[in-house]
């Protein structure tokens, strides 16, 4: 069974700091990882899709990397600001229509 | 464009009740999904249908029935709630021929 896991599961730092956010998955048999970002009590977000056969999608100060054959993601955030506090969750895609989430990171930045 | 759109926003059941949780999008997408979201569960997928006429079940479907009404809807019933179906339900779609799912804001439900 695909395991998709983020780790850690809550993360706070000071406005300013470049962030890594990791995602790990079990089967390398991927079709995409797609990141999201969920506010509270809000929907959903993309923020980023990487196809298998890409290595690397950027947008804006995000940039997410795909690692295959090690099963990981990762999500940077350049220059964090207090805008960007919010769950963020990554969510693998094999050859089905579904998706399989992680439980998500709670990212707080501080003024 | 709204987008994705859910109703009701919140709902309170009594064990037994039913209910029909509504999803509709404007965006001419031809796939549309439902999810749960629980606490240190993630989200996980109820139902999907690829494209009008068609449902399939997800990972959690057992309890829930879905209707593909058009190509803009897509509804989840819940027959007879049961408190483990407490939970906050999702609406997504998805344009054929692109990977990117877009999210409703999403229904909370409490089942008593």
């Amino acid at each position: 069974k695909q395991e998709v896991t983020q780790i850690p599961a809550a993360l706070s730092v000071p406005e300013g700091e470049n962030l890594v956010l990791n995602c790990s998955f079990t089967d390398s048999a991927i079709y995409n990882l797609q990141w999201f970002r969920q506010d509270p009590g809000k929907g959903l977000t993309s923020l980023l899709l990487i196809q298998s056969s890409q290595r690397e999608q950027t947008s804006g100060r995000l940039n997410a990397s795909l690692d295959k054959s090690s099963g990981r993601s990762t999500l940077y955030i350049a220059a964090s600001q207090p805008g960007d506090s919010a769950t963020y969750l990554c969510a693998w895609r094999g050859g089905s229509e579904k998706l399989v989430f992680g439980k998500g990171m709670k990212l707080t930045v501080n003024p | 464009n709204a987008g994705v759109t859910q109703t009701p926003k919140f709902q309170v059941l009594k064990t037994g009740q039913s209910m029909t949780l509504q999803c509709a999008q404007d965006m001419n997408h031809n796939s549309m999904y439902w999810y749960r979201q629980d606490p240190g569960m993630g989200l996980r997928l109820i139902y999907y249908s690829a494209s009008e006429g068609t449902t399939d079940k997800g990972e959690v479907p057992n309890g829930y029935n879905v209707s593909r009404l058009n190509k803009r809807e897509f509804s989840l019933r819940l027959e007879s709630a049961a408190p483990s179906q407490t939970s906050v339900y999702f609406c997504a779609s998805r344009y054929r021929g692109e990977d990117t799912q877009y999210f409703g804001p999403g229904t909370r439900l409490t089942v008593l």
